[in-house]
């Protein structure tokens, strides 16, 4: 069993509407939560990252945690073609990092 | 400055060939990590280092070696390479403690093994 485990998708949403993306995890001794973004054929880049249960929010996007379930989510609202990628959760434990395969999100205009 | 570099961006192998793939960064990070990516397993940490001098195995090291001889480099080897090696090869970098969770990723090196 993968430590992270995140819906492949691919997923494709009209200009404006509202993204959920989701991930569940294993292993309860996971301390941080992180969401990165990935275009294509470029490296990743971090989005936000969480620690504790809750929502956090910046800009267009909320990162949510919900540790008694083991899963994460990321709302992005009003979405925009620009936000076409490939959105990657990531946990980790110690300097051990584990990503989901990443889920495709293609914003169509 | 130019972040996150890996040279080469493309190799092509034949099976047992061996090949070393580099890493910079001009971030002053103490943090750095080699990364590979296969469609369907995602991101899979291979060897990670948070120092100079030091190196450590994450969750798929077998195949692979690795050296931090300079603060600013950190080298993935293949001694001897296999198809099943096939992958995208991604380096990062990050500061230490929290800020750790922002690693800041390479370009990537496409590399195929025949």
């Amino acid at each position: 069993q993968k430590e992270v485990e995140q819906d492949p998708g691919p997923l494709s949403v009209p200009e404006g509407a509202i993204v959920s993306l989701n991930c569940t995890y294993s292993n309860s001794a996971f301390q941080y939560f992180m969401w990165y973004r990935q275009y294509s054929r470029k490296g990743p880049e971090l989005l936000m990252y969480t620690y504790s249960s809750g929502n956090k929010e910046d800009g267009r996007f909320t990162a949510q945690v919900d540790k008694s379930s083991k899963y994460i989510s990321l709302f992005i609202r009003d979405s925009q073609p620009s936000d076409s990628a490939t959105y990657l959760c990531a946990v980790n434990t110690g300097n051990q990092f584990y990503f989901g395969t990443g889920t495709s999100l293609t914003v169509i205009p | 400055n130019a972040g996150v570099t890996q040279t080469p961006k493309f190799r092509v192998l034949k099976t047992g060939q061996s090949m070393t793939l580099l890493c910079a960064q001009d971030m002053n990070h103490e943090y750095m990590y080699w990364y590979r990516q296969d469609p369907g397993m995602g991101l899979r940490l291979i060897h990670y280092s948070v120092g100079e001098g030091t190196t450590a195995k994450g969750e798929v090291p077998d195949g692979y070696n690795v050296s931090r001889l300079k603060k600013q480099n950190f080298l993935l080897g293949l001694e001897s390479a296999a198809p099943s090696q096939t992958s995208v090869y991604f380096c990062a970098s990050s500061y230490t403690g929290l800020a750790a969770l922002e690693q800041f990723f390479g370009p990537g090196t496409r590399l195929t093994v025949l």
